[in-house]
């Protein structure tokens, strides 16, 4: 089993929709979780940072982790094109000299 | 605005032919990481340094190396190029003890 599952899609939905992006893991140690976004050609970019168990909200975009299943997921509210990009999750345990463990990412593409 | 700069993002390299990829920080991070990204595959981690001189494997450290020589500089070796390292090889930052990395805009590699 991988430690970091997460379904490369391709997901394809119009302007307006609830997007909802997930990760399993299979690492109970891990602590700290975060979702990346990467454009086409370009470097991926922090998006979304959680530490332990929970919701984080931020304008359009919550996290949510939930240690007890190994689940984590981000949702897009009210989702734009320029939405569209490849969504990474990432997970790290708390533990020095480690380093983030990267799901495979998904592909989102919004249409207008 | 913080930046990682990648010196090439693309470079074509004929097999056997000693590499050099380099990465430069300006934002005084500690750690350093090169990951790979390839279809199907993900962001592989190669070698990451959380200090100057210093270096640790990742998952896939296999035919390359790394140097440290300077705290804002990390450099990725592929001593002997060969196909099968045709890929994205992204590059990323952070300070110590922090999960939110600052990356790259990547080097498309390839290699025939």
């Amino acid at each position: 089993q991988k430690e970091v599952e997460q379904d490369p899609g391709p997901l394809s939905v119009p302007e307006g929709a609830i997007v909802s992006l997930n990760c399993t893991y299979s690492n109970s140690a891990f602590q700290y979780f975060m979702w990346y976004r990467q454009y086409s050609r370009k470097g991926p970019e922090l998006l979304m940072y959680t530490y332990s168990s929970g919701n984080k909200e931020d304008g359009r975009f919550t996290a949510q982790v939930d240690k007890s299943s190994k689940y984590i997921s981000l949702f897009i509210r009210d989702s734009q094109p320029s939405d569209s990009a490849t969504y990474l999750c990432a997970m790290v345990p708390n533990q020095a000299g480690t380093a983030l463990i990267f799901g495979k990412g998904t592909t989102l593409s919004v249409s207008s | 605005d913080v930046k990682v700069t990648q010196s090439s993002r693309y470079l074509v390299k004929r097999t056997g032919e000693k590499v050099f990829l380099e990465c430069v920080q300006d934002m005084d991070h500690e750690n350093m990481f090169w990951y790979r990204q390839d279809p199907g595959l993900g962001l592989r981690l190669i070698y990451f340094s959380y200090d100057v001189k210093m270096k640790e494997k990742g998952d896939i450290p296999e035919g390359y190396s790394v140097s440290r020589e300077k705290k804002e500089r990390f450099s990725l070796i592929l001593e002997s190029a060969s196909t099968n390292q045709t890929s994205m090889y992204l590059c990323a930052s952070s300070f110590s003890g922090t999960y939110g990395y600052t990356f790259g805009s990547g080097t498309r590699l390839t290699v025939v």
